[in-house]
């Protein structure tokens, strides 16, 4: 079973527009991460937000992460054709494992 | 540095045969986990390996199996394959996993089973 829900299924922005994508869970975390994946390729790590933390920020994303709601939104701003790809929340509970979202699917138009 | 390699890529099997998937992490990184992806289930834990020891498992049956070696290579295997096994079979390294830092993924070996 899938830890983090993620919504919107799946998004269609024109370049240069922002995307924005939550994800939801269900148990206490240790941290939440963003992955990035292009059709059918292996996942890319994008972002680490740990459970202290609330925001985050690395170049044209910004994370926030809100424990007491159990959920985290990832922002991508000013996006690109290559931008388009599938992404995933992932949380770490401590245990050995990271348990994925269902993922969002962003198209980028140029 | 070379990343995280997976091989076969691709492999087609039948129902009934087994198959041996391989995985060699990033030079220093001691943690291998492996993940079954497929459109229905999305991604799914198969097991986490640090040190030869298997520090977790997910909800898969006993068909699936899997081990690391000395060198931190890792192998996992799926006997009498049946056609929900048909899906991309990945493979993540990470230098330790108290808590998990970021994964490093291969690019998968997608299996079908006909």
């Amino acid at each position: 079973s899938q830890q983090g829900e993620e919504d919107p299924q799946a998004l269609s922005i024109q370049e240069g527009e922002n995307a924005t994508m939550n994800c939801s869970y269900k148990t206490s975390i240790n941290n939440l991460q963003w992955y990035r994946q292009n059709s059918g390729r292996g996942l890319v790590h994008l972002i680490l937000i740990r459970s202290n933390e609330r925001e985050k920020h690395s170049g044209r994303l910004r994370v926030t992460l809100d424990t007491s709601k159990k959920s985290s939104s990832l922002l991508i701003t000013a996006s690109r054709a290559a931008d388009t790809a599938s992404y995933f929340c992932a949380t770490d509970s401590n245990d050995y494992k990271l348990s994925f979202g269902a993922g969002t699917t962003v198209t980028v138009r140029a | 540095k070379a990343g995280v390699t997976q091989t076969p890529r691709y492999l087609i099997k039948t129902r009934g045969q087994q198959v041996t998937l391989s995985c060699s992490p990033i030079s220093g990184h001691r943690s291998v986990s492996w993940y079954q992806q497929t459109p229905g289930q999305g991604l799914q834990f198969l097991f986490e390996y640090f040190s030869e020891t298997q520090r977790n498992k997910g909800n898969f049956p006993g068909r699936f199996s899997g081990r690391q070696f000395s060198n931190s290579r890792s192998e996992m295997n799926v006997s009498t394959l049946e056609l929900g096994d048909s899906a991309l079979y990945l493979c993540a390294s990470s230098r330790d996993r108290g808590s998990t830092g970021e994964l490093f993924f291969g690019e998968g070996s997608r299996l079908t089973v006909l």
